[in-house]
């Protein structure tokens, strides 16, 4: 991908194990957004990490940014059934446009 | 307060016909983009619009156009469709063009096209 991707692109985990996706972009960005999306619906804002900031926590969820490698991750920890979704990393290109890459398929087995 | 709202839901169109989506953002949002999903694939970005002008635009061809109106609310249309434009249409809005702020996605209109 020209502008980052997530990785993998899919995961299958049991209920109560932690998930770790992993995203990629390559270009210098203000900030790395992480989306969740349930079956082809509409997107929801998880977290927001600005450049200046190396770790952010919302309840379960725990993101790390890492510029000089130009990555960011994403930790769901004690999964549950209703994890399950796609998960995107977002950021702005140099045309001040959202770029969404091509996701994280989570399965969360009950 | 409502979220952003999408109409319609679904759509089945022929090739060659002429579409259009609509969206009203959340109150006191002035900004509204649209994004196509294709699906497998993440959304990408097609129009933003901002106090009724038009903000960016992605890498879709001239078939595809948009307004927003002064109530902050959006349309998109798409001319002479394609098989290839069967997809969700996103749309999402925010108080200030994209920048530091998150977006609040509609539940999209899920276009076929036949």
């Amino acid at each position: 991908s020209q502008q980052g991707e997530e990785d993998p692109q899919a995961l299958s985990i049991q209920e109560g194990e932690n998930a770790t996706m992993n995203c990629s972009y390559k270009t210098s960005i203000n900030n790395l957004q992480w989306y969740r999306q349930n079956s082809g619906r509409g997107l929801v804002h998880l977290i927001l990490i600005r450049s200046n900031e190396r770790e952010k926590h919302s309840g379960r969820l725990r993101v790390t940014l890492d510029t000089s490698k130009k990555s960011s991750s994403l930790l769901i920890t004690a999964s549950r059934a209703a994890d399950t979704a796609s998960y995107f990393c977002s950021h702005l290109t140099g045309a001040n446009n959202l770029f969404f890459g091509t996701g994280t398929r989570l399965t969360v087995i009950p | 307060d409502a979220g952003v709202t999408q109409s319609p839901t679904h759509l089945i169109k022929t090739r060659g016909q002429h579409v259009t989506l609509r969206c009203s953002p959340i109150s006191g949002h002035k900004s509204v983009s649209w994004y196509q999903q294709v699906l497998g694939q993440g959304p990408q970005f097609i129009f933003q619009y901002y106090e009724k002008e038009e903000r960016g635009r992605g890498n879709f061809p001239d078939r595809f156009s948009a307004r927003q109106f002064p109530n902050y609310s959006s349309e998109l249309n798409v001319n002479a469709l394609l098989l290839g434009d069967s997809a969700l249409y996103l749309c999402a809005s925010s108080y200030r063009p994209q920048t530091n702020e998150k977006l609040f996605f509609g539940s999209g209109t899920q276009l076929s096209v036949l």
